[in-house]
């Protein structure tokens, strides 16, 4: 099973910065990751798949990076809206597996 | 646009199974390109990825080591809906439980979800 690490746990920044989220591959899992947003009480969104695809409807302000082991989804400019949990999951191998998360939170 | 809606008891005692239903718009549980996933959420276990059915040519399932033994996910093309049951459960068990759709010919991760439901095993 391929393990997901996301770094950090929690970021707490201000609205208008920038927000750089890690995750990291127990093995290579190619460009099969995606990046999900997980707001209380919803289901999680998907918002980037492929590494660096965004899906239907999600703002040019979010970006996803990186290969093989190493990803990076990056918030250029966080709207109030944007605070929540994020979560990497990859599609490489079975069983599909996801990262525990980085809460983006108000400083 | 592909909607999913769940359906089933919030509250199952520990032995027992755990039963779940996830509604169908916008697209069939049939479809040849999609997947129909169940996916539990728990703070000791995070996001788990439980298992799915689809339909190529015959319907296939594909489920977690951890459940294999426990699980079952059954299509029901008269209704277009799938459900979940899991046998045997524990407090363990208790999580936020959500069906989620993925496809082949989409994006291929988790593109819908349904709104989740909120099992917890007691007695």
């Amino acid at each position: 099973e391929i393990v997901l690490t996301q770094s950090p746990a929690t970021l707490s920044l201000s609205p208008g910065e920038r927000a750089t989220l890690s995750c990291r591959a127990s093995q290579s899992v190619s460009s099969y990751l995606a990046w999900y947003q997980q707001k209380p009480g919803q289901a999680p969104r998907l918002l980037i798949y492929d590494a660096s695809k965004r899906a239907t409807g999600i703002p040019a302000r979010f970006s996803g990076s990186g290969s093989g082991t190493d990803f990076t989804l990056t918030i250029s400019s966080l709207e109030p809206e944007d605070f929540a949990a994020y979560y990497c999951q990859q599609r490489s191998n079975w069983p599909r597996t996801f990262g525990p998360g980085t809460k983006v939170d108000i400083k | 646009q592909v909607q999913l809606q769940q359906s089933g008891p919030g509250l199952v005692k520990p032995s027992q199974t755990l039963s779940l239903t996830c509604a169908i718009s916008g697209d069939s549980v049939s479809s040849n390109s999609a997947a129909w996933n169940w996916i539990r959420q728990s703070p000791s276990r995070g996001l788990e990825w439980l298992g799915r059915t689809y339909y190529r040519s015959k319907w296939k399932n594909d489920y977690a080591v951890s459940v294999k033994s426990r699980i079952s996910i059954n299509p029901d093309t008269s209704k277009n809906q799938f459900s979940l049951q899991l046998s045997s459960v524990t407090p363990e068990d208790t999580a936020v439980y959500y069906c989620a759709r993925d496809d082949d010919q989409g994006m291929n991760y988790f593109d819908y979800w349904g709104q989740g439901t909120l099992v917890t095993v007691s007695a």
